[in-house]
């Protein structure tokens, strides 16, 4: 396994299931970022995990909830979705110091019906 | 408010041509410039990233940065029609700080017709 992987790639789910999105870095990177992105607009940032800590929260709903047990994992908890957050959620890792450049994971596709 | 202002194009080039992306940032103290491409469907690939003022190349790729116009551009030369993909440029305006946070662009859609 090299870079950031994501699991699962796509998820079709209820508005009243709970699922969750897993992200892994292999990059020994210490901050991990979850982004939303819609059809046509530009990357959100959603959730920013710093020494796993989290240090940025941008007013995301609620039924949004991340978890970072670790420096390498990174998950999205998702809970009574509605359809407008069908998009791509990408995961993203760096370094806190030095070079900021940040390494995106595949995405997982996510349609609420 | 940080702010990363891209042409949302498209911008069409032939094959062979040179493209060129632009950026303008808001944050003058922004330290860290980088592009990245999307193809469709896709997660964003970083292709080069810029620190100091000048140019930097990397093969068909060219990073400009200028601080002093808070501007940063990337040259495609002997544009493929597999260079056909949202480009998206990202800056960290903190700088040497602990947090690697990046604002991004909307992103510029580029078509390499053959």
């Amino acid at each position: 396994e090299t870079g950031v992987t994501q699991t699962p790639r796509h998820l079709v789910m209820g508005m009243t299931n709970k699922k969750s999105l897993k992200c892994e870095q292999h990059l020994g990177h210490n901050a991990m970022y979850w982004y939303k992105q819609s059809a046509k607009k530009p990357l959100e940032l959603m959730f920013v995990y710093s020494l796993e800590e989290r240090v940025e929260n941008n007013s995301v709903p609620s039924r949004f909830s991340p978890e970072c047990p670790n420096s390498s994992h990174l998950f999205l908890h998702l809970h009574t979705l509605q359809p407008e957050d069908s998009a791509l959620y990408l995961c993203a890792s760096s370094q806190v110091t030095g070079s900021h450049e940040q390494y995106f994971g595949p995405g997982t596709r996510l349609t609420v019906t | 408010q940080k702010e990363v202002e891209q042409n949302s194009g498209p911008l069409s080039v032939p094959e062979g041509a040179i493209a060129s992306l632009n950026c303008t940032y808001s944050d003058r103290g922004s330290q860290s410039f980088f592009w990245y491409r999307q193809y469709s469907g896709k997660s964003p690939e970083l292709i080069m990233f810029i620190y100091s003022n000048g140019d930097k190349e990397d093969g068909r790729f060219t990073a400009q940065l200028n601080k002093a116009s808070q501007y940063v551009s990337l040259l495609i030369r002997d544009s493929q029609p597999s260079d056909s993909a949202t480009y998206l440029c990202a800056v960290n305006p903190l700088g040497g700080s602990t947090l690697g946070r990046l604002y991004f662009g909307r992103g510029t859609q580029l078509t390499v017709w053959p």
